[in-house]
């Protein structure tokens, strides 16, 4: 099993919906959990940390972490067609303490 | 506050060629670590250094390279260019870790590479 794993989409969401972005990850990384979101062309840009169980709420980004089901969400409510762009999560190996990052979602907002 | 630096933008080189890349952190930023991003696989893990140390490395042959400096600034090297060394390369820095916990990266524009 990779040690942190996204679906790759294209996930499609309507412009004012709520767009949901998962990943799951394995026993092998630690409880420091990042999403970063890039768009075509440029670098990656941190939007949410997590390392606790729980929501962590700021702006319209909610981050979920769940650590008996192994999986941290990304929601993003009124999604915009600015937002489209791929999703990277990403986590610290326990062991080495390594960043582990998902190969990433791409989300599409339509207008 | 000035975000991360990476120089050049943009490199052609030639097969068989050394390249390096520079990369200047955040202030007060004493981790930088290094990335290939590649479309068929994403972001590979090339390094990270603090305080001037190598702290982690990734999976890649030994014509990749790195330092750091006492002013945190960071460079890669690659030797021996090859064709699949085209790539994107990016710099990140952060604070490092704290207890239990790892500090976000900002990242740099990075470096496109193109090998031919």
């Amino acid at each position: 099993q990779k040690e942190v794993e996204q679906n790759s989409g294209p996930l499609s969401a309507p412009e004012g919906a709520i767009a949901s972005l998962n990943c799951t990850y394995s026993d092998r990384v630690s409880q420091s959990f990042f999403w970063y979101r890039q768009y075509s062309g440029k670098s990656p840009e941190l939007i949410m940390s997590i390392y606790s169980n729980g929501d962590k709420e700021d702006g319209r980004f909610t981050a979920q972490l769940n650590k008996a089901s192994q999986y941290v969400s990304l929601l993003i409510r009124d999604s915009q067609p600015s937002d489209s762009a791929t999703y990277l999560c990403a986590a610290v190996n326990s062991g080495t303490y390594k960043y582990i990052f998902g190969t990433g979602t791409r989300l599409k907002v339509l207008a | 506050k000035a975000g991360v630096t990476q120089t050049p933008r943009y490199l052609i080189k030639t097969r068989g060629q050394q390249v390096t890349l520079s990369c200047s952190p955040i202030s007060g930023h004493r981790s930088v670590s290094w990335y290939q991003q590649t479309p068929g696989q994403g972001l590979q893990f090339l390094f990270e250094y603090f305080s001037e140390t190598q702290r982690n490395k990734g999976n890649f042959p030994g014509r990749f390279s790195g330092r750091q400096f006492s002013n945190s600034r960071s460079e890669m090297n690659v030797s021996t260019l090859e064709l699949g060394d085209s790539a994107l390369y990016l710099c990140a820095s952060s604070l490092g870790r704290t207890g239990g916990a790892n500090y976000g990266y900002t990242f740099g524009s990075g470096t496109r590479l193109t090998v031919v």
